[in-house]
């Protein structure tokens, strides 16, 4: 069964920091980019970040640049988002989804495999 | 960073057909078209159409997309309960390098 099983999220103070990981199975996993979408409460989907296959090629949305860090290990079919100087902004829903049929970022197909999503609140 | 644009709603009648549209530019739907997602209220997002407006497998065949230009549309005929969701449209934008949004279209079925 393809699945994406995302932790580490939890309730955080302004300033801190938190990193999520997602680990990935049912697919392989270093066949394609990989991205984190999150979801402030009652709002729609906010795309926060993307690699590709080989961690070459990365891209943040403005709102997290320069505070977040995406990576992934292939070799544990894992995917993280570091993210540092949290607000209360930052505060939803984090997704971690998959590319469909592309192993490079800027060949969007679309994300065809999401997983269950990890909570974050940023709140003092 | 500038999203795609969705109307924030559309009604439609069981068993109608309703026509929900995204708006981008030539850096995003212009240029590699757009994927469409449903989302159910308490529930991860579902990719029920790719750029290239094709169809994964277990979607329906009353779900259609298509791009004009700038312009991307999702169809669903013979609207039935479940497809009271919201819906997103996404696209890669070269100008950006990221991906964007649209803000959303809740559909409700009448």
């Amino acid at each position: 069964e393809v699945q994406l099983v995302e932790s580490g999220g939890g309730l955080v103070q302004p300033g801190r920091s938190l990193r999520l990981s997602c680990e990935a199975s049912g697919f392989t996993y270093d066949d394609y980019a990989m991205h984190w979408v999150r979801q402030a409460p009652g709002k729609g989907l906010e795309w926060v970040s993307g690699i590709s296959w080989n961690s070459a090629r990365r891209g943040y949305a403005d709102s997290v640049k320069g505070r977040f860090t995406i990576s992934r290990d292939n070799a544990k079919n894992s995917l993280y988002l570091q993210m540092n100087g949290l607000s209360a902004e930052d505060t939803a829903l984090y997704y971690c989804a998959k590319n469909a049929g592309s192993y490079e970022l800027h060949y969007f197909y679309g994300l065809d495999v999401w997983g269950q999503g990890t909570a974050v609140t940023v709140s003092s | 960073q500038a999203g795609l644009t969705q109307p924030p709603s559309v009604s439609k009648g069981l068993r109608q057909t309703a026509t929900l549209t995204c708006t981008g530019n030539s850096n995003n739907v212009g240029d590699q078209g757009a994927a469409w997602l449903q989302q159910h209220q308490g529930h991860p997002p579902k990719l029920l159409s790719d750029r290239n407006n094709n169809r994964p497998s277990g979607i329906s065949e009353r779900v259609s997309a298509s791009r004009s230009g700038n312009t991307a549309s999702l169809t669903i005929t013979g609207l039935q309960p479940d497809d009271e969701a919201d819906y997103y449209c996404s696209a890669w934008d070269s100008s950006l390098s990221a991906v964007v949004f649209g803000g959303g279209t809740k559909l409700t079925v009448l």
